[in-house]
């Protein structure tokens, strides 16, 4: 079954950083685009960033823009969310979704995801 | 940037039939795929239908996806609503950058 796992969530102070990963299972990592979606509480979904299959293509939403920076190694199989200047409204659950193709952003596979709480 | 429109809430009977609507704020609802999520409380989001109108496996075929340019909209359709339907459901699509929908409530009375 195809399968991605989140980690790296927890509690951090504002200003702080925290680096999430995924770790995918049962496809061929390299030839699908990876996105982060977060739901802060009692809210809906919201994009965070994506990260192109086969190229080098990434992309991210307004609010974290200059503060986060999506990366993968292909090798293991993992992607990453490295998270800086953490702010109050960053508190959310991350998910890391499975592309639908290596260039295709539609989500198809999620991870159960992990808590990043950032409070003082 | 675009902007997806969802109604927060629908409610229907068991057995009847719900459609939800995802309006695009600006470009043209065919130029990028639409897909919809399915979020059950306390749970990760699931993938119902991707590319406008394709059901994901296992996926039953009481959930179906279509877009209309005339209203530059998605719609989900669930029919024979079923208790387990109880959801919150979100519409998605990508032109540049990934946009959601704000979700819609779906209550099964």
């Amino acid at each position: 079954e195809v399968q991605v796992l989140e980690s790296g969530g927890g509690l951090v102070q504002p200003g702080g950083s925290l680096r999430l990963s995924c770790a995918a299972s049962r496809f061929s990592f390299s030839n699908y685009a990876m996105s982060w979606v977060r739901q802060a509480p009692g809210k809906g979904l919201e994009w965070v960033s994506s990260f192109s299959g086969s190229v080098s293509n990434t992309y991210y939403a307004d609010s974290v823009k200059g503060r986060f920076t999506i990366s993968r190694d292909n090798s293991r199989n993992t992607l990453y969310l490295q998270m800086n200047s953490l702010r109050a409204e960053d508190t959310a659950v991350y998910y890391c979704a499975k592309g639908l193709s290596r260039l295709h952003y539609g989500m198809d596979v999620w991870g159960q995801g992990t808590t990043v709480t950032v409070s003082s | 940037n675009f902007m997806l429109t969802q109604p927060h809430s629908v409610s229907e009977s068991p057995g009847k039939t719900v459609t939800i609507s995802c309006t695009r704020s600006s470009g043209s609802i065919a130029s990028g795929y639409v897909q919809w999520y399915q979020q059950r409380p306390g749970s990760a989001p699931t993938t119902v239908i991707y590319e406008n109108n394709q059901r994901r496996s296992g996926v039953p075929d009481r959930f179906s996806g279509s877009i209309d340019s005339s209203s530059n909209s998605a719609s989900l359709t669930i029919s024979g609503l079923k208790t387990e339907d109880e959801a919150d459901y979100y519409c998605q699509s990508y032109d540049g950058n990934v946009v959601f929908g704000g979700g819609t409530k779906v209550t099964v009375l």
